[in-house]
Order: C-alpha cells, then structure tokens, then sequence
C-alpha cells in the first residue's frame, strides 16, 4: 500500500544548530504538506505546496524555518538555527489535486536540547 | 473563520461499551470532514472520510455521521475494544479544488479499560 515516507523518524539536535527533514509523499500526489504538532495539541500546518509552489506559507517562521519541494515530488523542511520550542513532532501529509483526503507520514520527533 | 472544537479532551470507559466522541465546526462551508487516530509518539492514520454530500461513513466497528447544517460529526466505536485506546482528531476541508486547507481540533483522548 502507498505511503506518506518521512526520514528521519527522530532527531535530536542541539539549540542553535541546523536540522532537516525529508518527506516522500505518495505516487500522484500533487499536493504536500508539512505540519507540526506539539503534544496534546492538534496539528499547525506550517506550509502547503502544489506541485513545486507554495500556496500557503503564513505560519512559517521566515526567519529560521524553509522549505523546498524542487521537482515537485519529495520536500525537505530545515530549521536553522533550532530552538528549544521548536521541540514537536513534524508530520507530512499528501493528497490528490481536487481531492481532499490526506494522508500522514510517521512523523519526525524533534527534541532540541 | 473557521474552528473546529472537540468534546471531551479525554475519555476514559470500560472495555465492550459503545461510545461517541464529538467534533463540532463554526462554518458549514466545508469539502468534507475526516476522522484520524494517533498513537503515542506516531503519526496520523485517517479512519474515515466524509464527503459534504454525505450523511454517513462505516468502516467495520467504526461509524462517523455528518450534520453539515448543525456543525456537528460524531465518531460512533461499537464494542470498545483495549486497542481503540489512542487520540482521535477530526478535521474539516474546505478551500477551492487547488488549495484545500485542513482545520484541526484539538483531539480527543481515549482510554479503553480492560
């Protein structure tokens, strides 16, 4: 069965340095999302491709987050430098252009020490 | 602006009981609504999907209804069972065919006793 592939699935990382995550989503699949969720809280979406571009980027931090899908497939998210909140559980999501159903990667647990 | 709440934040019931969680939207305007589990530390694993047209979706022991008009889903689990133990999200769709955005509750968290 297709999959949303995320890598890698923990990361510690000390405050200050730079840190990324790589996210395949499924086969076909023209949309990508990146989310972060602190626990017990619901997912935030941090950015929102279609195919290579980005259609929603307005709860990105600028100033140390980015993020890149090149060839319209695979994407990486980087934080640099990470900070202490910046500790959360990032998920990727894809799903169909015209359909709306998502589907979740296994997520990348970040813990910033 | 929409918002989406979800009633109660945790849930604890015995083993064999039928349960309902709840997931309540402000703007009916919606491409359709989904129900996902969480395990601790996981990802996200999409249960069902509602289509706005839709009244209702069933998947073995599980059955979440659709009230557009009212604002309203619930997550109906028949014969609880130890495994069902985890967080249930919901999140509803709307936006236009090249830009859908999903608004997430908070979760509701479940606890089945054996």
């Amino acid at each position: 069965e297709a999959e949303v592939a995320q890598s890698p699935r923990y990361k510690i990382t000390e405050k200050s340095q730079a840190v990324a995550f790589w996210c395949d989503p499924i086969s076909g699949h023209a949309t990508l999302y990146w989310y972060r969720q602190i626990l017990g809280q619901g997912p935030e979406l941090l950015v929102q491709f279609q195919d290579e571009s980005v259609v929603d980027d307005s709860q990105l931090p600028k100033d140390r987050f980015s993020a890149e899908r090149l060839k319209g497939v695979d994407s990486t998210l980087k934080i640099q430098p990470a900070e202490l909140g910046d500790s959360a559980m990032y998920l990727c999501a894809s799903s169909l252009i015209g359909v709306a159903e998502a589907f979740f990667g296994q997520g990348t647990r970040l813990t910033v020490v | 602006k929409q918002e989406v709440t979800q009633i109660p934040a945790a849930l604890s019931v015995p083993e064999g009981e039928n349960l309902v969680l709840n997931c309540s939207f402000t703007d009916s305007a919606i491409y359709n609504l989904q129900w996902f589990r969480q395990d601790p530390g996981k990802g996200l694993t999409s249960l069902l999907l509602i289509q706005s047209s839709q009244r209702e979706q069933t998947s073995g022991r599980l059955n979440a209804s659709l009230d557009k008009s009212s604002g309203r889903s619930t997550l109906y689990i028949a014969a609880s069972q130890p495994g069902d133990s985890a967080t249930y999200l919901c999140a509803v769709s709307s936006g236009s065919d090249s830009n859908y955005q999903l608004i997430w509750g908070a979760g509701t968290k479940l606890i089945i006793k054996p």
